[in-house]
């Protein structure tokens, strides 16, 4: 199956520092990349869409300006946590599918989590 | 909105007993329903799923019921393996929207299989 990586898989950080997570798709070109949240034993909730090329879409409540997020090619994209406070910790998960949508499967990376101190 | 409930875990068994990890949903129209499986320190992978009511997802064992009229997906395997540990997430995405590539999910439950 498809495989998608994450970098790193854990992180500490200062409140008020960024932190870039990256997400890869190894073996296929990812036309769609999805970022998802995960607080401890709630659901994953989605946070941003992103189109190779393009902006990403941000559900709402998300804020754009402290969530910044680039998929610059068809194999990676990122999510930079800017001027990071304890409230932003938590798991983050991405995810990413190739193809039309709706007709594929998603594909998902094995998570980051983010300590902010 | 849609939305997905689970029963909460961890949820623990000895081996080669019955599982049932019940999920019910709230959506307008036909959502499409999904049973992901989430192993120690790997990605969510996608355990089966089922795109119409009355169809039946499965694999390694383990099957699901789209169930419309209890608006149910609940999921079964009826021995399990200690290799089965892992937590379960159901979702849905719901084509009859909009944004219909969207997965909703739910909670999660962790099973932890004992030998």
């Amino acid at each position: 199956g498809a495989v998608v990586s994450q970098h790193p898989s854990r992180v500490i950080c200062k409140s008020g520092t960024s932190v870039k997570i990256e997400c890869r798709s190894l073996d296929f070109q990812a036309t769609t990349m999805f970022w998802y949240r995960q607080f401890p034993k709630q659901s994953l909730m989605l946070m941003a869409t992103s189109n190779e090329g393009s902006k990403a879409t941000y559900e709402q409540g998300v804020e754009k300006d402290k969530f910044l997020i680039n998929h610059a090619s068809l194999t990676l994209s990122t999510l930079t946590v800017t001027s990071a406070h304890p409230e932003d910790s938590s798991f983050y998960i991405c995810s990413a599918r190739f193809g039309l949508a709706g007709k594929n499967e998603q594909f998902f990376g094995p998570g980051t989590r983010l300590t902010v101190l | 909105g849609n939305s997905v409930t689970q029963m909460e875990g961890p949820v623990t068994l000895s081996e080669e007993a019955f599982l049932t990890i019940n999920c019910t949903y709230t959506a307008t129209g036909y959502p499409s329903l999904f049973w992901y499986v989430q192993y120690p320190g790997e990605g969510l992978q996608l355990l089966l799923k089922a795109t119409k009511a009355d169809d039946k997802g499965s694999n390694k064992g383990f099957e699901a019921t789209y169930r419309k009229e209890t608006t149910s997906f609940h999921l079964e395997k009826g021995s399990v393996q200690v290799s089965d540990s892992a937590v379960y997430f159901c979702a849905l995405t719901n084509p009859w929207e909009a944004a219909g590539n969207k997965l909703t999910f739910g909670g999660g439950t962790r099973v932890l299989v004992k030998p």
